[in-house]
């Protein structure tokens, strides 16, 4: 079983819908939570960060991590076909001192005019 | 946020050559990271380099097959060595910001033929 499960896609959805992407994960010290976006021939982007349960927003994006239930979630609002990516989450331990990062493997998403 | 460079952007090697990737950051920072990505495979962590010790290897990556270098707090190397076609991927660098957010540079697309 993978430390991170994350649905490969693609996501196809039409511009101004509001966009879900989740993943799940298996190890309890897992405390820090971040989202990447990877556009194609580029590396991951840094959009969003979290150490609690709870959620965090910033602009159109918010994260959203459930410790109890090891599910963390990305919600996009108004998409635009420039969010048409892959969006990659992370997560990283206490005991790593939260610099080992264990990635999902990237939902690819597709926003259509 | 620092800015983060990878030189080159992409190679086609032979089997059995060495290449070395270079990943130049413009501010001083602690922590380096080199990751694989592979096709259809989550970001995978190969070594974090610390300027003036030697690299620490995660399971399943050997010194002898990717040798790091980091002579400074801004400039850090990979190596792939006797290249095989099972090494074509995307190696990408990073570093810790304040937060423990970590920026990737654009990686390295490698083919091996």
């Amino acid at each position: 079983q993978k430390e991170v499960e994350q649905d490969p896609g693609p996501l196809s959805v039409p511009e101004g819908a509001i966009v879900s992407l989740n993943c799940t994960y298996s190890n309890s010290a897992f405390q820090y939570f971040m989202w990447y976006r990877q556009y194609s021939r580029k590396g991951p982007e840094l959009l969003m960060y979290t150490y609690s349960s709870g959620n965090k927003e910033d602009g159109r994006f918010t994260a959203q991590v459930d410790k109890s239930s090891k599910y963390i979630s990305l919600f996009i609002r108004d998409s635009q076909p420039s969010d048409s990516a892959t969006y990659l989450c992370a997560t990283a331990a206490v005991n790593t001192g939260f610099q080992k990062l264990v990635f999902g493997t990237g939902t690819r998403l597709l926003v259509s005019p | 946020s620092a800015v983060i460079s990878q030189k080159p952007s992409r190679d086609i090697c032979q089997r059995g050559t060495s290449l070395t990737i270079q990943c130049q950051v413009d501010s001083q920072v602690t922590m380096m990271f080199w990751y694989r990505q592979q096709p259809g495979q989550s970001l995978t962590l190969i070594a974090t380099a610390n300027q003036g010790s030697e690299a620490t290897y995660e399971s399943g990556f050997v010194i002898d097959k990717f040798p790091i270098s980091r002579p400074n707090l801004t400039f850090s190397t990979l190596t792939v060595s006797n290249m095989s076609p099972e090494d074509s991927s995307i190696y990408l660098c990073s570093f810790v910001g304040g937060f423990y957010e970590q920026y990737f540079g654009p990686g390295t697309r490698l083919t091996v033929t």
